[in-house]
């Protein structure tokens, strides 16, 4: 148990169909990612959130929308994805976003988009 | 922008043989990062190296960073059946003349030991 958890472990979702994954860290840190894991391709920073600002956003197209609401909570909400975003979703959380800060994983969404 | 080359991609060995994975990286990192991820599971952090030519070791395990800080190495000794799973590197760049910087991630490499 890594301290995060994420929600729901399994999704699948139609193309036209709106859901959002939900993130939370029960370990105190301060900043919160979201990863994207396919198969054969390295692990895709999606999005930084650092004391709930929003740090960095790696060219995510605008279907995956994040929401930060407290330095605990990360959520991804989706609307009208693609049969390409099928994946593993992945949030991570560390102390801070500086160097020296490992990062804490959750579990994982595995979504499946039809 | 910057990448993290990591090779092989896979690495099929015995129970009792030895396994390297080797991790490049275009520009000079700041640090590097090593994770672990079993089958089914999620990247687990294994270990930090932040200074040229740092060697450090957990059990079987030996880590090492380059001189140039480009490069690193994990390489495990008398594999077990425990430690299959995706070994990643991941290196963390900092963005010029700034304290703003983010951890790029290696491809992984997928052992697979037979007993």
């Amino acid at each position: 148990e890594t301290g995060v958890t994420q929600t729901p472990r399994h999704l699948v979702m139609g193309m036209t169909n709106k859901k959002s994954l939900k993130c939370e860290q029960h370990l105190g840190h301060n900043a919160m990612y979201w990863y994207k894991q396919s198969a054969k391709k390295p692990l895709e920073l999606m999005f930084v959130y650092n004391f709930k600002e929003q740090t960095e956003n790696n060219s995510v197209p605008s279907r995956f929308s994040p929401e930060c609401p407290n330095s605990s909570h990360l959520f991804l909400h989706l609307h009208t994805l693609q049969p390409e975003d099928s994946a593993l979703y992945l949030c991570a959380s560390s102390q801070g976003d500086r160097a020296v800060d490992e990062q804490f994983f959750g579990p994982g969404t595995r979504l499946t988009v039809l | 922008g910057q990448q993290v080359m990591q090779i092989p991609q896979y690495q099929h060995v015995q129970e009792g043989e030895d396994f390297t994975t080797y991790c490049n990286s275009s520009t000079t990192l700041s640090n590097i990062q090593w994770y672990k991820q079993r089958p089914g599971g999620h990247p687990v952090f294994l270990i930090q190296l932040v200074k040229s030519g740092e060697v450090k070791k957990q059990k079987r395990l030996t880590f090492q960073f380059g001189e140039a800080k480009k490069n690193s190495s994990l390489h495990i000794t008398a594999t077990q059946t425990t430690d299959v799973g995706t070994y990643f590197c991941a290196g963390f760049l900092f963005a010029g003349g700034t304290s703003y910087g983010k951890l790029t991630f290696g491809q992984g490499t997928i052992l697979t030991v037979h007993p």
